[in-house]
């Protein structure tokens, strides 16, 4: 069955760095689409990132752009997000999610909680 | 980039009641809407994708309607495992955006 499982997150001071990583199993992870989808405490969805399978199609939401870089490494089966000088209002909860056939998400991870504080 | 809205914000109901949640978005989208559900603590789980087809498994007493920017999500009978947070989501354009939530709380 399909899972992913998401780890790296933790505690950073503001202009910190951190690397999440989504580990894919039970599909074919090259034939997708992945995304990265964060939920700030208490408040909405956002998407973050999605990256095409091949890795050469790459968009980012503007509140992250030139800070987050989303890669994957389809022989480990496994997806990424680098986060680069963090701030306060990169605290959420972060998930991986594989794309579904109408740019919606038909399975997500169970979320990494990334922390943003001095 | 596409606006999302959704009313109500939240909805007090009783099991068995049917439940309506509208989605609009700020632009046209055709059929490229997206119904998540969010339990507290969990990620979200689709319900509905393309408008308004069933995602496999899902419960059939979950429907969605609608194209273009006016969109509708209901729960024909309102079970207990129901009460949770939804979430539209459009995919027409990158980013692609959800709506803030409607909460459906128990009466």
């Amino acid at each position: 069955q399909v899972q992913l499982v998401e780890s790296g997150g933790g505690l950073v001071k503001p202009g910190g760095s951190l690397r999440l990583s989504c580990a894919a199993s039970g599909f074919t992870f090259s034939d997708y689409y992945m995304s990265w989808i964060r939920q700030a405490p208490g408040k909405g969805l956002e998407w973050v990132s999605y990256i095409s399978g091949s890795g050469t199609t790459i968009y980012y939401a503007d509140s992250v752009k030139g800070r987050f870089t989303i890669s994957r490494d389809n022989a480990k089966n496994s997806l990424y997000l680098q986060m680069n000088s963090l701030r306060a209002e990169d605290t959420a909860v972060y998930y991986c999610a594989r794309r579904y056939n109408w740019n919606d998400l038909d399975f997500w991870g169970q979320g990494t909680l990334v922390t943003v504080s001095s | 980039d596409i606006q999302m809205t959704q009313s109500p914000s939240s909805v007090s109901a009783s099991v068995g009641d049917r439940v309506t949640i509208t989605c609009r978005a700020s632009q046209g989208i055709s059929s490229w809407l997206a119904w998540y559900q969010q339990k507290p603590g969990k990620a979200p789980k689709l319900l509905i994708y393309a408008a308004s087809s069933l995602q496999s498994g899902v419960p059939s007493r979950f429907s969605g309607s609608g194209s273009g920017t006016d969109f509708t999500l209901t729960i024909s009978s309102l079970q207990p495992e129901d009460f949770a947070t939804y979430y539209c989501q459009q995919g027409n354009s990158f980013p692609f955006t959800f709506g803030p939530g409607t909460t459906v709380d128990i009466k």
